[in-house]
């Protein structure tokens, strides 16, 4: 079946620095969505790429693409204690869902 | 404007006790419906889905099983609990058709002791 892994599994970094996250799927994807878990909290949706090679960026968040739509990442710039939390990427094709292994981040002061 | 319900929040069940719970969409209709496991601090396992009222399919054999009386209503039960099926469980809807944004319930914590 269809396996989807981020890596790393956790980061610990300091307010300030950035983060990335990278996601791996074993097939070929219709899309890719990403989520933000906070902790003792449910999965919210951050945003969904479609395209080959695509970009999106919400404020300090940038999503990527692979170009072949088999891999992602979501970089995040100067982190905040806000942003602590576990990240999944969901890979998408025609018919299903699937979650990948998620990348906890923690962020101290 | 959509919203998901899932209750309770927290639960705690004895081994080989039955389970019931419900989670109920509003604002929509004929949504994809899903349950999903999570483990402490691990990732979220697809248990079942279903595309409409009575049709469920089941990714991983299971104690559970899943029912759809209603096209907003969707149930988790297990006739006996085991110590496995301990977790957090998470509803989730999306729009009827090709999977895309899933929207999840508030969890139900589940401790079967």
């Amino acid at each position: 079946g269809q396996q989807v892994m981020q890596i790393p599994q956790y980061q610990h970094v300091q307010e300030g620095e950035d983060f990335t996250t990278y996601c791996n799927s074993s097939t070929t994807l219709s899309n890719i969505q990403w989520y933000k878990q906070r902790p003792g909290g449910h999965p919210v949706f951050l945003i969904q790429l479609v395209k080959s090679g695509e970009v999106k960026k919400q404020k300090r968040l940038t999503f990527q693409f692979g170009e072949a739509k088999k891999n992602s990442s979501l970089h995040i710039t100067a982190t905040q204690t806000t942003d602590v939390g576990t990240y999944f990427c969901v890979a998408g094709t025609a018919s299903k869902l699937t979650f990948g292994t998620g990348t906890r981040l923690q962020v101290t002061l | 404007s959509q919203t998901i319900h899932q209750w309770p929040a927290t639960l705690v069940q004895p081994v080989g006790s039955p389970l019931s719970l419900e989670c109920t969409v509003e604002g929509t209709s004929n949504p994809n419906l899903y349950w999903y496991r999570q483990a402490a601090g691990r990732g979220l396992q697809l248990l079942f889905y279903s595309i409409g009222i009575g049709q469920i399919s089941s990714e991983v054999p299971q104690n559970l099983s899943a029912s759809r009386p209603q096209d907003r209503q969707f149930i988790l039960s297990s006739k006996k609990l085991l110590l496995s099926d301990s977790g957090f469980y998470l509803c989730a809807w999306g729009r009827n058709g090709t999977p895309g944004k899933l929207f999840f319930g508030s969890g139900t914590q589940l401790s079967v002791l």
